[in-house]
């Protein structure tokens, strides 16, 4: 595709519901990572893949939240028995390479989760 | 750990105005440095980088510098359209070893006609 999409676009939960969140990055895409934003924060990491590889989840709060990439390519969220302040925008992005500072990293527009 | 400090919002000023957004930044090693721009609706995108000290980043009539003795990156362009208004978001990361952006919390600039 053109870019990085996300969806759903908004995702209305209630407390305790399980939630996925799936991110489809630019085609032949091999690093994909995942942000959580706050309002009024920056993001913040939460975990990366390289092609279906999972190097990294240092940044996932809570065993409640997982991220899978089967066949390297579609990306998805999952956040289990969702809490309020799981209310966050979450950012997908992706790079053609290994994820190195020279490459170009592409954001999507995210998916707005908002846990009543 | 690594963190970056950017100055609170928002800014407004006047089309044509001189712009500073400062940045300073904390890090265990030698980061990249970025600037990335997030406008209305749209998604974060990079407006400029600097991989090493001393080096300049610029794009689109912005400029930063990265300077490793004051541990700053700050945005600067010299006249401000309308167009420019956006949240700018500070941020670092690392060639090799861990992958992820550090970002700052981000600055809203509003630019008034």
């Amino acid at each position: 595709g053109a870019g990085v999409s996300q969806s759903p676009r908004y995702k209305v939960a209630k407390r305790g519901q399980d939630v996925a969140l799936r991110c489809d990055p630019i085609s032949g895409h091999v690093s994909l990572f995942w942000y959580q934003q706050a309002l009024g924060q920056g993001p913040e990491f939460l975990t990366y893949f390289q092609n279906e590889a999972q190097l990294d989840k240092s940044g996932l709060p809570s065993d409640r939240f997982f991220a899978e990439r089967p066949e390297g390519s579609v990306s998805t969220l999952k956040i289990q028995r969702t809490q309020q302040e799981d209310s966050a925008v979450y950012l997908c992005a992706s790079s053609s390479g290994t994820g190195g500072t020279n490459e170009k990293l592409f954001f999507g527009s995210g998916t707005q989760l908002s846990v009543l | 750990g690594d963190s970056v400090t950017q100055m609170e919002g928002p800014v407004t000023l006047s089309e044509e105005a001189f712009l500073t957004i400062n940045c300073t930044y904390t890090a265990t090693g030698y980061p990249s440095l970025f600037w990335y721009v997030q406008y209305p609706g749209e998604g974060l995108q990079l407006l400029l980088k600097a991989t090493k000290a001393d080096d300049k980043g610029s794009n689109k009539g912005f400029e930063a510098t990265y300077r490793k003795e004051t541990t700053s990156f700050h945005l600067e362009k010299g006249s401000v359209q309308v167009s420019d208004s956006a949240v700018y978001f500070c941020a670092l990361s690392y060639h090799t070893g861990r992958r992820a952006l550090t970002f700052g919390s981000g600055t809203r600039l509003q630019v008034q006609p």
